[in-house]
């Protein structure tokens, strides 16, 4: 089946340091991929919505110069914190669409990435 | 705007014995409904969608939800827990064709009691 890695799974880092984190889709190709965010004991909060080849559409209320988002390829997108601060710190969960299922709103998600802001 | 409503924060049942969790959304169309499930630090797992036809979908690991429109829910259902079902489970809503953003509820955490 659908399979997305999501790397690094733990990560932490110094306040005012960026972190790239990376979505890849292993065995098929991504048209859209999603960015989520999860605080403790909470739901998913979508963070932006990612398109192969254009730019990243943010959900209202997150930062775009904070959370930069790139989707260079079809099976790969990365979310980079900027200049992170401990407020930041939670876990991310990235989720992709397979090209070739388009319209069957299919999502496979990656494992999560924990962020660790000190 | 969609919404989906997890009313149970935590729910403990002992092992063996039926599992119900509920789920109430809110979309202004007929919606794609699913149900995920994720283990500690783990992402979500998808554990069963509905998008047409019989109403009472059948999922992964014994799990079975049934979409009823009248009520706006989609309850999860299992008739006998096992412990490694311990974990949380989402409920999320999303549009048809074109419209693949998930709405997510938040989520009801199942413990298990031998």
């Amino acid at each position: 089946g659908a399979v997305v890695s999501q790397h690094p799974s733990r990560v932490i880092c110094k306040s005012g340091t960026s972190v790239k984190i990376e979505c890849r889709s292993l065995d098929f190709q991504a048209t859209t991929m999603f960015w989520y965010r999860q605080f403790p004991k909470q739901s998913l909060m979508l963070m932006a919505t990612s398109n192969e080849g254009s730019k990243a559409t943010y959900e209202q209320g997150v930062e775009k110069d904070k959370f930069l988002i790139n989707h260079a390829s079809l099976t790969l997108s990365t979310l980079t914190v900027t200049s992170a601060h401990p407020e930041d710190s939670s876990f991310y969960i990235c989720s992709a669409q397979d090209r070739a299922s388009s319209g069957a709103n299919v999502l496979t998600f990656g494992a999560g990435s924990r962020l660790t802001v000190l | 705007a969609q919404s989906v409503t997890q009313p149970d924060i935590h729910i403990t049942v002992s092992e063996g014995a039926s599992l119900e969790l509920r789920c109430n959304y809110s979309y202004g169309a007929t919606p794609y409904l699913f149900w995920y499930v994720q283990s500690p630090g783990q992402g979500l797992q998808l554990l069963l969608k509905y998008f047409s036809g019989d109403t009472l979908v059948q999922g992964i690991k014994g799990f079975e939800a049934e979409f009823k429109r009248s009520q706006s829910s989609f309850n999860l259902r299992k008739p006998s827990v096992h412990w490694s079902d311990a974990a949380e489970y989402f409920c999320a809503v999303g549009g048809r064709i074109g419209n693949e953003k998930l709405t997510f509820g938040t989520g009801t955490r199942l413990t298990i009691i031998p």
